[in-house]
């Protein structure tokens, strides 16, 4: 199975600062197809997870562009501009190219300092 | 509106069975992959099973294999998760999703409880 790891566990920000999470896994996430299927989901306290991007670093829908991932290969990272309230929560990574299983991160809380 | 609607959870004890249910509307279900997402409480999510648009093709997390059972019935926009010979270590929220990276949106409902204890 793939181990995803992510860094650090817990990320104390200052409100419009920016902010950053990493995450290995423990193999290339490079699909045969080309692609590279690694996402990462926000999930507020109380709520449901919510997807924020999907390969690597294609925002989903609605998610405000001061979210951005990049990476390859098997590091890869979430990046907040300007950190806001509302995002405060845990960020997990997770992986859909060596299935099954989907694999997530152990989760990444961020709060605000 | 998009939608993933969980039922079915609920406290049983070691050994029981619960059947859970997520209703899809919104969007084109058949077309998706659909998966079961569980995730204990004040941890993180963990996979526990898929299954493809068809309901030909099921996988399941080795935790799981044999005791659960996903399936859908695509006439009635309907997922399942039979779940048998409940363990402690099962209890969780469960969630439907969908995880597809096919567009750029995902679908996950509001989770359904489950407490294995006796």
């Amino acid at each position: 199975d793939v181990v995803m790891t992510q860094s650090p566990l817990s990320l104390p920000v200052t409100l419009g600062q920016p902010a950053s999470i990493s995450c290995r896994s423990s193999q290339s996430l490079v699909h045969s197809d080309g692609n590279t299927y690694l996402s990462w989901f926000q999930q507020r306290p109380g709520q449901s997870p919510r997807r924020l991007i999907y390969k690597v670093s294609n925002r989903d829908s609605g998610v405000p562009d001061r979210f951005s991932g990049s990476g390859s290969g098997t590091d890869f990272t979430l990046k907040i501009s300007r950190v806001e309230a509302e995002d405060v929560g845990v960020y997990y990574c997770m992986q859909a190219t060596h299935w099954p299983p989907w694999t997530f991160g152990q989760g990444t809380k961020v709060e605000i300092k | 509106e998009v939608q993933l609607v969980e039922s079915g959870g609920g406290l049983v004890q070691p050994g029981g069975s619960l059947r859970l249910s997520c209703a899809a509307s919104g969007f084109t279900f058949s077309s998706d992959w659909m998966h079961w997402v569980r995730q204990p409480p004040g941890k993180g999510p963990v996979w526990v099973s898929h299954i493809n648009s068809d309901g030909s093709s099921t996988t399941y997390a080795d935790s799981v294999k044999g005791r659960f059972t996903i399936s859908r019935d695509n006439a009635k926009n309907t997922l399942y998760l039979q779940m048998n010979d409940l363990r402690a270590d099962d209890t969780a929220v469960y969630y439907c999703a969908s995880l597809t990276t096919r567009r750029a949106f995902d679908i996950w409902g509001q989770g359904t409880m489950v407490t294995v204890s006796s």
